[in-house]
């Protein structure tokens, strides 16, 4: 079974453009969360989709936006983005039907530079 | 103060030690989670517990609700074990949302 894919695998932007990174679970898993690592501090959530709706929100501006499609499949983007943004982007999918205690399997991740 | 607390930071061991990395939360949680995050970024899922210890290999992890703490072994360790370690809390048993990540502790196993 092929594993979470990430696309892309690196990105340089400039301050004020905007990205928007793609994130394939495997396939049967119906959640999808989004995971902002940096440096400073670390792995923060971002939010998690689960057929087509967000259910969960992390602490971040309204710049970060995501989404999901029919077939599972998401996106996030950022607008206007920020030197800050630079980071590596996560994405994890799960079976999405027993909450909190599935086993979340994470992709190779999608490395930002905001130049 | 994190609500997630990582120790140690950095670790260092010889190829065959024992290795503790230990885990303290001060949130009250549904599941404790294991990470492992090798050079380049990829993340793996280890462990994830709500009580008492699980096995895997040459990995143990064991958690105790009462001291909100866990600990994590690595036995006979190998530098291909070399990566950073993660503990994340999770804090209510509701969607993957509610995950309070510690910083990592960065493991580095001499041949």
């Amino acid at each position: 079974k092929a594993g979470v894919t990430q696309t892309p695998r690196y990105l340089i932007k400039t301050r004020g453009q905007q990205v928007t990174l793609s994130c394939s679970p495997i396939s049967g898993h119906r959640s999808v969360s989004w995971y902002q690592q940096t440096p400073g501090q670390g792995l923060q959530f971002l939010f998690e989709y689960f057929s087509e709706t967000q259910r969960n929100k992390g602490n971040f501006p309204g710049r970060f936006s995501g989404r999901q499609f029919s077939n599972s499949r998401s996106e996030m983007n950022v607008s206007t983005l920020e030197l800050g943004d630079s980071a590596l982007y996560l994405c994890a999918s799960s079976l999405g039907v027993s909450g909190s205690l599935e086993t979340q399997y994470f992709g190779p991740g999608t490395r930002l530079l905001v130049l | 103060k994190n609500e997630v607390e990582q120790s140690p930071q950095n670790l260092t061991a010889q190829e065959g030690e024992f290795i503790t990395i230990n885990c303290s939360y001060s949130v009250g949680i549904s599941a404790l989670h294991w990470l492992q995050q090798h050079p380049g970024g990829g993340i793996v899922s280890l462990f994830m517990l709500s009580s008492g210890k699980k096995k895997h290999g040459r990995l143990i992890a064991t958690i105790n609700i009462q001291e909100k703490h866990s600990s994590l072994h690595i036995t006979a360790s190998h530098p291909r074990d070399s990566a950073v370690y993660i503990c994340a809390a999770r804090t209510d048993g509701g969607s993957q949302g509610n995950l309070i990540f510690g910083k990592g502790t960065k493991l580095s196993v001499k041949p």
